[in-house]
């Protein structure tokens, strides 16, 4: 079945430190791919998106990805963390089998040392 | 504005009440869903709506009821809830067909049973 694994539960990095967060998923083509940002008691908010052209994808407040098919990954990235990074962080893909339906990872939490 | 509406923000219901969530979204997306988050658990995928007929019910208790009664309101009716109902549910919408534009979500409702 498809799936989206996010391998690290917690991670907790210094402020201005750089940040990569892991997305592996399970997929037969190109997929949609997207990362979503979770601050307590609020919504998911759209970071990024891929689905075709430049393997590096840039999103806001500062956040890029990159695709590689070789390694059916798409870790997101930040050169320097701020406080205010700290959230849950879900990577997402487009199912195969859907027009519409979209499977997500378990998250990622990001805690900031300040 | 994130462009879907929830209410109300916060909710706590006894077990024999019977409430309602509101969600709106005026983005001209055609799909609307429902998800429930609860702590240390992974998005659950409760309903889908596409152009107003259900197309997912993810073995959700019929407590559970939900209506979407145009394109761009979605209801979910409580009644009889449990206290580990208690949870994040979050309405988003998209536009079916276009994966590649991703999901647009509220900000939530914070349910408490009691």
């Amino acid at each position: 079945a498809q799936s989206v694994t996010q391998p690290d539960i917690h991670i907790t990095v210094s402020e201005g430190a750089s940040l990569e967060l892991r997305c592996n998923y399970s997929y037969g083509a190109t997929p949609y791919l997207f990362w979503y940002v979770q601050s307590p008691g609020q919504g998911l908010q759209l970071l990024l998106k891929y689905f075709s052209g430049d393997t590096l994808v840039q999103g806001i407040k500062g956040f890029e990805a990159e695709f590689k098919r070789s390694q059916s990954s798409f870790n997101l990235r930040k050169p320097s963390v701020h406080w205010s990074d700290a959230a849950e962080y879900f990577c997402a893909v487009g199912a195969m089998d859907s027009s519409y339906k979209l499977i997500f990872g378990s998250g990622t939490r990001l805690l900031v040392r300040p | 504005e994130t462009g879907v509406t929830q209410t109300p923000r916060h909710l706590v219901m006894g077990m024999t009440n019977k409430k309602s969530l509101k969600c709106e979204q005026h983005l001209g997306h055609n799909a609307m869903y429902w998800y429930k988050q609860s702590a240390k658990k992974p998005l659950e995928l409760m309903f889908v709506y596409s152009l107003e007929e259900r197309v997912e019910n993810n073995s959700v208790p019929s407590r559970f009821s939900p209506e979407c009664p145009n394109s761009s309101h979605l209801f979910l009716h409580l009644h009889t809830l449990q206290p580990e109902d208690s949870a994040l549910y979050l309405c988003a919408s998209s536009q079916p067909g276009q994966l590649g534009g991703g999901y647009t979500f509220g900000s939530g409702t914070r349910l408490t049973v009691v």
